[in-house]
């Protein structure tokens, strides 16, 4: 099974600034996912990072307020930018191990915004 | 449109008491529906999955098509059965309910 390392675990962001989550997976993995998951809600997936091409966003999600990168097939960075409160929520890395349909997360990053 | 929906957000039971963690899903296609479960200061992790019909940690989850449910059931509950549980499906995505936080009481 898939380890997940993800980090900050939590911190603490002012308004209109920008967070970089960082997600590190031990084996290689062709696709990685970026979930929200905010207070009292479910997961909602924000976009799925493929290696080598460009992230996809699902619909009310938008590059330009979180950028992806997937430089290699272990690893893979979100961007919250120019934060407001309503992103206060946490954050969840997850990869899918061969066609399984087992999802592997990483332990989360919860991002306050004030 | 795909949809995961449960019902409680909070369940408790006693010890030794049966529990039903309730889940209905709408879903055009053949599903493939999962339950996660997260315990306390642990990540998200599968609990089981309805195509393998296997019983993990005395839990078991039958797929209902006629009634689109896949309710998750264990006839004695045990305290280190306290945690979040998620009902997932899978379609051209995962979908998540919204977690039922289930607490065994003593």
């Amino acid at each position: 099974s898939a380890v997940i390392s993800q980090k900050p675990s939590r911190d603490i962001c002012q308004r209109g600034t920008s967070l970089t989550i960082q997600c590190q997976v031990d084996s290689q993995v062709t696709m990685m996912f970026w979930y929200r998951q905010q207070p009292g809600q479910s997961l909602t997936l924000i976009a799925t990072a493929n290696q080598g091409s460009e992230a996809t966003y699902e619909s009310g999600f938008v590059i330009d307020k979180f950028p992806i990168s997937r430089p290699n097939l272990t690893f893979s960075t979100l961007t919250v930018s120019n934060m407001s409160p309503e992103d206060s929520s946490i954050y969840l890395c997850s990869v899918e191990e061969g066609y399984t349909g087992e999802l592997f997360f990483g332990e989360g990053s919860r991002l306050t915004v004030l | 449109a795909q949809r995961v929906t449960q019902p409680e957000k909070l369940l408790s039971v006693f010890k030794g008491a049966p529990v039903e963690l309730k889940c209905n899903y709408s879903y055009s296609g053949s599903p493939e529906l999962f339950w996660y479960v997260q315990y306390s200061r642990q990540r998200l992790q599968l609990l089981l999955r309805h195509i393998s019909r296997e019983s993990i940690k005395g839990f078991t989850a039958d797929l209902n098509k006629g009634e689109t449910s896949f309710h998750l059931k264990k006839p004695f509950a045990q305290e280190e059965d306290s945690a979040m549980y998620y009902c997932a499906l899978h379609g051209n995505q995962f979908y998540f309910g919204t977690g039922t936080s289930l607490t065994v009481i003593p």
